[in-house]
């Protein structure tokens, strides 16, 4: 079955210890995204990655740091993790093709994180 | 750049009334538009789209969706709604020569059917 799987779900920390939300995709994507998501604002997009080792910032990418050191996986690092931080983050995947118009993105569940 | 504005935060119907989620855009070049609609505790799914060609599209889930360039808005909609289409409801754009990178959400419609 194609899916984007995040883990954990659900994680509860404190202000300044180290977190990885993992992200995996088995639909062999070159194009992974992660978005948090608030109440009132809607999905801001945090980083992307269109390809290994190719990684960007988007719109609210403070705080977080990333890596795509495989095509599969895009793992979320929280270095220091600080109370603004709790939200619903979600990952997300599509192919991608310059030649092409926007694929379908494909989300993960969600990881609802809790910064104490 | 592109920005897109959904009209109404929440929308509350009776189930089998008819409902019109509003999603309006701008941008100054062409673009692509979604629907993407996102159920209790789960993810996002795409819902339909718009890439070109007849401007009315259909969806999943009996949804449709109506593009009018000249009013720069893609509003959902569904003749009778049922309890199950309970959801937040997102309108996304998408330059033309773009990716899923520069994908730009509203910030979602909030759906309740009531019995």
């Amino acid at each position: 079955e194609a899916q984007v799987t995040q883990n954990p779900r659900y994680l509860i920390t404190v202000t300044g210890k180290k977190l990885t939300v993992t992200c995996s995709q088995n639909m062999n994507h070159e194009y992974m995204s992660w978005y948090r998501q608030d109440p009132g604002l809607g999905l801001r997009q945090i980083y992307y990655s269109m390809n290994v080792e190719v990684t960007d910032k988007g719109d609210v990418p403070e705080g977080y740091k990333v890596s795509r050191k495989e095509k599969r996986n895009f793992p979320l690092i929280l270095e220091s993790p600080s109370p603004n931080q709790t939200s619903l983050y979600f990952c997300a995947s599509s192919h991608h093709d310059l030649n092409s118009v926007t694929g379908e993105l494909f989300f993960g569940e969600g990881s609802r994180l809790t910064v104490l | 750049a592109q920005s897109v504005t959904q009209l109404d935060s929440q929308v509350p119907v009776f189930e089998e009334a008819p409902v019109e989620l509003r999603c309006n855009y701008s941008s100054s070049v062409s673009v692509y538009l979604f629907w993407y609609v996102q159920y209790p505790n789960q993810g996002l799914q795409l819902l339909l789209k718009y890439l070109s060609g007849s401007t009315l599209v259909k969806g999943i889930n009996g949804f449709e969706a109506e593009f009018n360039k000249s009013q720069t808005s893609f509003h959902l909609r569904k003749p009778s709604v049922h309890i199950s289409d309970t959801a937040e409801y997102f309108c996304a754009v998408s330059p033309f020569q773009g990716g899923s990178e520069k994908l730009v959400f509203g910030k979602g419609t909030k759906l309740t059917v009531n019995p």
